[in-house]
């Protein structure tokens, strides 16, 4: 059973710029939540989506962004970088626990 | 909220057994995981128990969980230098967003 992917796997922009990035989830699962691990500040809940809808999200701005697809894939959209959005954006999938996909590195300039 | 505590740092021996301990603070995190982080990598979900469980083993994993004092442990037996990595220790109430640790990085010497 393929596990939770995620597009692209580096991503390099400059400050400014927006930001998507891709993921999706196990066949079955309907839930795919968003986290940032930035350095020094360890794993952050961002986002979590469900049936299509957003439920929760994390103590970020509202630059960022997502939705998800029926067919339960998620994109997270970050608008007008700052240099402390660099940082490894990880995408889990639940049907119960959570399972992580190998996740982005976004790097802003 | 939740809080979830952990020891930055663990250093063993090719051979020994690892414990890394986790604390967290709600009592209604009903579902407690343990994930493993090597360089470069995501998140592999190593195991989970959930809070009507003391004791979860899977092959070299033994995970105990004393409810009462809200603490996580995680023993590895027989730790090899492949188990070098971060290990994250996790919560929640449910089917919400985890909760993780910093961290515990886990050295093994050979």
């Amino acid at each position: 059973e393929a596990g939770v992917t995620q597009s692209p796997t580096h991503l390099i922009k400059t400050r400014g710029q927006q930001a998507t990035l891709r993921c999706s989830p196990i066949s079955g699962h309907t839930s795919v939540y968003w986290y940032q691990q930035a350095l020094g500040l360890g794993l952050q809940f961002l986002l979590w989506y469900d049936e299509g809808e957003e439920r929760n999200r994390g103590n970020f701005p509202p630059r960022f962004s997502g939705r998800q697809f029926p067919n339960y894939s998620s994109e997270l959209n970050v608008n007008a970088l700052e240099l402390e959005d660099s940082a490894l954006y990880l995408c889990a999938s639940s049907f119960g626990a959570q399972y992580f996909g190998p996740g982005t590195r976004l790097l802003v300039l | 909220g939740e809080d979830v505590e952990q020891s930055l740092f663990l250093s063993v021996r090719e051979g020994d057994s690892s414990v890394i301990n986790c604390t967290y603070t709600d009592s209604s995190s009903t579902y407690l995981y343990w994930y493993k982080q090597e360089p470069g990598a995501g998140l592999q979900l190593l195991t989970y128990i959930f809070s009507n469980m003391d004791m979860k083993q899977d092959q070299r994993l033994t995970v105990l969980l004393n409810k009462k004092d809200k603490h996580l442990s995680l023993r590895i037996a027989d730790t090899q230098t492949g188990d070098s990595a971060i290990y994250f220790c996790a919560a929640t109430p449910g089917n919400t967003p985890l909760v993780f640790g910093k961290g515990t990085r886990l050295s093994v010497i050979a």
